[in-house]
C-alpha cells in the first residue's frame, strides 16, 4: 500500500529562524515527489516537484532534497517570514501506466510567530 | 484572470439531501479532479476525469457522483448515500499526459456541513 507519512504534524518557529520538515515515503514505482503549500481554508499550491534523478532543488526560500534511496524528502525553509504560516503537504506519484496515482500525505502545520 | 474557481465556499445541508458542488477552470486542461480533505488525513481522491464525457472512481466514490459534459465544469454530487459528507473538497485540474507528472492546480475549496 502506497504511504506518504510527514513529520512533525505541527511545528511552531519564531520568525526569522529556519526550520526543516520530513516527508518518508513507500510508493512504488515512483515517479516524482511534489510539495504544496496550503493557507487554512484554501487550495493547495505546488512549491516545486523532484523527479528520482533529483536531490535538490530550491525555489527561493525553499529547498526541497531527496534520497530515493532511503525514500525521504526533506523541505527546508530560510529565514521564515509570517506568511509561511501554513500546512505543507507532501505529494508522491507512481507511475501506474497511464495514470499517475497520487498519494497526499497529511502535511505538516507550521506557524511562524512573531 | 485564469485559474479554478469552486462555490459556494461554505455549504450547509440537511441530512437526506443531495447537494451538487460547482467546480470551473479556464486553464483548458483536460483533465479534472475532485478530492476530500479531513483533520488529520491527506487529500483522498473521490473522482477524475481525464477528457470530457469520461470520468473514473477514485479511492472513496461511494456516495458521489459527477459529470463532464464540458472541459471547463466538473460538478461534483454529493448524495444521501454518502454517510459522513461533512469535509473539505478540493477540485483541482492539470493537463493530461504519460510524460511527466502534469501539476495539479487547485481551487480554493467548499466547505461542506451536514447539519
Amino acid at each position: 500500500k502506497n504511504q506518504v507519512e510527514q513529520s512533525p504534524q505541527s511545528l511552531i518557529i519564531l520568525e526569522g529562524k529556519n526550520c526543516t520538515l520530513q516527508c518518508n515515503y513507500t510508493v512504488s514505482p515512483f515517479s516524482n515527489l511534489r510539495w504544496y503549500k496550503q493557507d487554512t481554508g484554501r487550495g493547495p499550491v505546488s512549491l516545486t516537484i523532484m523527479t528520482f534523478s533529483e536531490n535538490t532543488k530550491s525555489n527561493g526560500r525553499y529547498t526541497a532534497t531527496l534520497d530515493a534511496d532511503t525514500k525521504q524528502s526533506s523541505l527546508h525553509i530560510t529565514a521564515s517570514q509570517l506568511s509561511d504560516s501554513a500546512s505543507y503537504i507532501c505529494v508522491v506519484s507512481a507511475d501506474s501506466g497511464g495514470y499517475q496515482k497520487v498519494t497526499f500525505g497529511t502535511g505538516t502545520k507550521l506557524q511562524v510567530i512573531p | 484572470d485564469g485559474g479554478i474557481t469552486q462555490s459556494p465556499k461554505y455549504l450547509f445541508r440537511k441530512e437526506g439531501q443531495n447537494v451538487t458542488l460547482s467546480c470551473e477552470q479556464n486553464l483548458n486542461h483536460d483533465a479534472m479532479y475532485w478530492y476530500r480533505q479531513d483533520p488529520g488525513q491527506g487529500l483522498r481522491l473521490i473522482y477524475y476525469s481525464q477528457i470530457v464525457n469520461d470520468f473514473q472512481k477514485g479511492d472513496i466514490a461511494e456516495g458521489y457522483s459527477v459529470s463532464r459534459e464540458k472541459k471547463e465544469s466538473f460538478p461534483l454530487t454529493v448524495t444521501s448515500a454518502q454517510k459522513n459528507p461533512t469535509a473539505f473538497y478540493l477540485c483541482a485540474s492539470s493537463r493530461w499526459g504519460t510524460s511527466g507528472d502534469p501539476v495539479q492546480f487547485f481551487g480554493p475549496g467548499t466547505r461542506l456541513t451536514v447539519l
